[in-house]
């Protein structure tokens, strides 16, 4: 898991709930990524910053919002608007350019009470 | 737009014996090919990577996986299991428009001893 931690391991969100996901990195990355993971559809882009203050929508960031208010934190929250946020959380980062590797970090596993 | 398949949800093999895990993409151009593992409830780990060159990409824990452009496959192999190589497999493939990573749906390798 390198040097992106994720916190934390384990979240309960309850009804009508926004929850902050936290992901930090201290590799130095310009670009971060936040993904969520269900089973039997592998990885799905939520969002992803390629330098510091700026940040794009992925293919499902329908009732997600993110900040990239520092180079090494990306944090994710989860609005009440997300319906079925039950699911895996990871967060990864890379030094920006296509042919760099995602490192990712442990993830989240949030789930709704 | 850009894809990857894995075929196979899950491979079973004998310790000793060799693996392949499939993969085969479809992309414009030239493609930026990844090999993930997950074991469980933890973040992917990064196996290996082809750019460009070589066609065998040798990577970690003595994977290795082979880039076919006629056939568009990507299959990782390793020359003997063994029981720890247990986990989920992801190969991916970047977009070249948003920089992100395609992920295709995971294969679940299962070593038995």
């Amino acid at each position: 898991d390198g040097g992106i931690t994720q916190s934390p391991k384990y979240l309960f969100r309850k009804e009508g709930q926004n929850v902050t996901l936290s992901c930090e990195q201290n590799l130095n990355h310009d670009a971060m990524y936040w993904y969520r993971q269900d089973p039997g559809q592998g990885l799905r882009l939520i969002y992803y910053s390629q330098i510091v203050n700026d940040f794009q929508k992925g293919d499902i960031a329908e009732g997600y919002s993110v900040s990239r208010e520092k180079k090494e934190s990306f944090p994710l929250t989860v609005t009440s608007a997300q319906k079925n946020p039950t699911a895996f959380y990871l967060c990864a980062s890379s030094m920006g350019s296509m042919q760099e590797t995602q490192y990712f970090g442990p993830g989240t596993r949030l789930l709704v009470l | 737009a850009q894809s990857v398949a894995q075929p196979e949800d899950q491979v079973n093999v004998a310790e000793g014996n060799p693996l392949t895990v499939k993969c085969t993409y479809s992309v414009s151009g030239n493609p930026y090919l990844f090999w993930y593992v997950q074991y469980p409830n933890r973040g992917l780990q990064f196996l290996l990577k082809y750019i460009t060159g070589d066609n065998l990409v040798k990577g970690s824990y003595g994977f290795e996986a082979e880039f076919n452009k006629s056939q568009t496959s990507f299959h990782l192999k390793k020359p003997s299991a063994l029981v720890s190589d247990s986990a989920l497999y992801f190969c991916a493939v970047r977009d070249f428009g948003t920089d992100k990573l395609i992920f295709g749906t995971g294969t679940r390798l299962q070593v038995f001893p």
